[in-house]
């Protein structure tokens, strides 16, 4: 099993939809977790920090289910601009500095 | 606020040549760095991080080395390139928040493309 596992995708979701992934991690010890957004051909950015309580930002909702170990990220009223991979990354338990990197689940909003 | 920066943005590069990747962090002292490679359409893959001058953990054994010269400064290097050294080089610092843990903030990559 992978350390973190993410549906590829792509997901095709219209404009104004809302759209929700999932990603699993295999530590259960595994304390920081966190959503990234990368473009074609760019850097990843950091979309949110994922807590405990669960958190939003906007239009975006990260939420954190420890005892299933999971993680979420639910996008409301979907813009094409949203259109982007985003990467689930959760903390290496035994290293402070190191994280471990999901493949992507790529989303294309549709006009 | 703190930037960091990469170059050259693309590169390509014969086998067997040298490279030579530099990042540069402004507007934080003493951070932790890490470079990365991304394959096309996979994730991304540690190769090495640093957390003061001097001091490199390589995390894959490779052809690749990395040096730190000054605080700020982060370079990665190869003396003979192979084909499967093809992708994008991502150089990141990172940072400690309070409730998120290390947070890691990338600079605009280079993409390497070795024939």
């Amino acid at each position: 099993r992978k350390e973190v596992e993410q549906d590829p995708g792509p997901f095709n979701v219209p404009e104004g939809a809302t759209v929700a992934f999932n990603c699993t991690y295999s530590n259960s010890a595994s304390q920081s977790f966190f959503w990234y957004r990368q473009d074609c051909r760019k850097e990843p950015k950091l979309l949110m920090s994922v807590y405990s309580s669960g958190n939003e930002d906007g239009r975006f909702t990260a939420q954190l289910n420890r005892a299933s170990q999971y993680i979420s990220l639910l996008i409301r009223d979907s813009k094409l601009s949203d259109s982007a991979t985003y990467l689930c990354v959760v903390n290496r338990v035994d290293s402070n500095y190191q994280l471990i990197w999901g493949a992507g689940t790529k989303l294309i909003i549709k006009p | 606020s703190q930037t960091i920066h990469q170059w050259p943005a693309t590169l390509v590069q014969p086998v067997g040549s040298p490279l030579s990747l530099e990042c540069t962090v402004e507007g934080t002292s003493n951070p932790n760095l890490y470079w990365y490679r991304q394959a096309a359409g996979r994730g991304l893959q540690l190769l090495f991080y640093s957390v003061g001058i001097g001091q490199i953990s390589s995390e894959v054994p490779q052809n690749l080395s990395a040096s730190r010269p000054q605080d700020r400064q982060f370079i990665l290097s190869s003396k003979k390139l192979l084909l499967s050294d093809s992708g994008f080089y991502l150089c990141a610092w990172s940072v400690w928040r309070q409730g998120a843990g290390e947070t890691q903030y990338f600079g605009p990559g280079t993409r390497l493309l070795v024939l």
